[in-house]
């Protein structure tokens, strides 16, 4: 299993208190995802990341920040955290920007957000 | 736009074998997963497609047609440690990888 660990496994935080998720990967892979999933919505991008400090907007941006400045880290911040907010975030890792047969994405275990 | 078509749920039997299909709409294509999502758990790579046909690993099978923008995922000798959600995902022309809603799968002895 690909070493990914997502942190904390869960949290519950009220509507306009900042929230950071964490994402440490041992694989020494270049990039990094951030999904949200939500019932009813497959799986959607947030942000993701090419490198160190090389990072883009998904589909479902707003609201959202991330910082990437170490290999193993992927943080995501929720500046002012809203109800619609509430979610599991899976983080995901890949070694190539060119998924296939062999260069898969590999996901965390998840975390799961409560707003309130 | 784009869009991925699985059916929300189903059901089958211990034993038995059942497909899962999924139609596609995106921009482009350049190849197909499945992925298995146990309850409260990480999805986990299942099977890709980039051809027409069949691939087959062990009691899962996935198929692609292309022309008709259409996989299915066929899951034999069923087990209760089958139940779980199967995700289509597609990868577009700009190699993002799209995911479709899930079909949840209750295995029934």
């Amino acid at each position: 299993d690909a070493g990914i660990t997502q942190s904390p496994r869960h949290k519950v935080t009220e509507t306009g208190t900042p929230v950071t998720l964490r994402c440490h990967q041992t694989e020494n892979h270049r990039y990094m995802y951030w999904y949200r999933q939500d019932p009813g919505h497959g799986l959607r991008l947030i942000h993701y990341s090419y490198g160190v400090k090389d990072t883009d907007k998904g589909e479902v941006s707003d609201g959202y920040s991330v910082s990437r400045s170490k290999t193993e880290d992927f943080l995501l911040t929720l500046e002012s955290a809203t109800s619609s907010q509430t979610s599991v975030y899976f983080c995901a890792i890949s070694d190539s920007e060119y998924l296939g047969p062999n260069e898969k994405l590999f996901f965390g275990s998840g975390t799961q957000l409560s707003v309130l | 736009g784009q869009n991925i078509d699985q059916p929300t749920e189903m059901t089958a039997t211990e034993g038995a074998i059942v497909q899962i299909n999924c139609t596609y709409q995106t921009s482009g294509f350049n190849g197909l997963f499945w992925y298995q999502q146990h309850a409260g758990e990480a999805p986990t790579f299942l099977s890709y497609n980039v051809l027409d046909g069949l691939e087959e690993k062990g009691r899962f099978s996935s198929f692609l047609s292309r022309s008709k923008g259409y996989s299915y995922l066929l899951l034999k000798e069923l087990q209760m440690k089958d139940s779980a959600s199967y995700l289509c995902a597609v990868l577009n022309r700009d190699d993002k990888i799209i995911f479709g809603k899930g079909t949840r799968l209750h295995i029934l002895p």
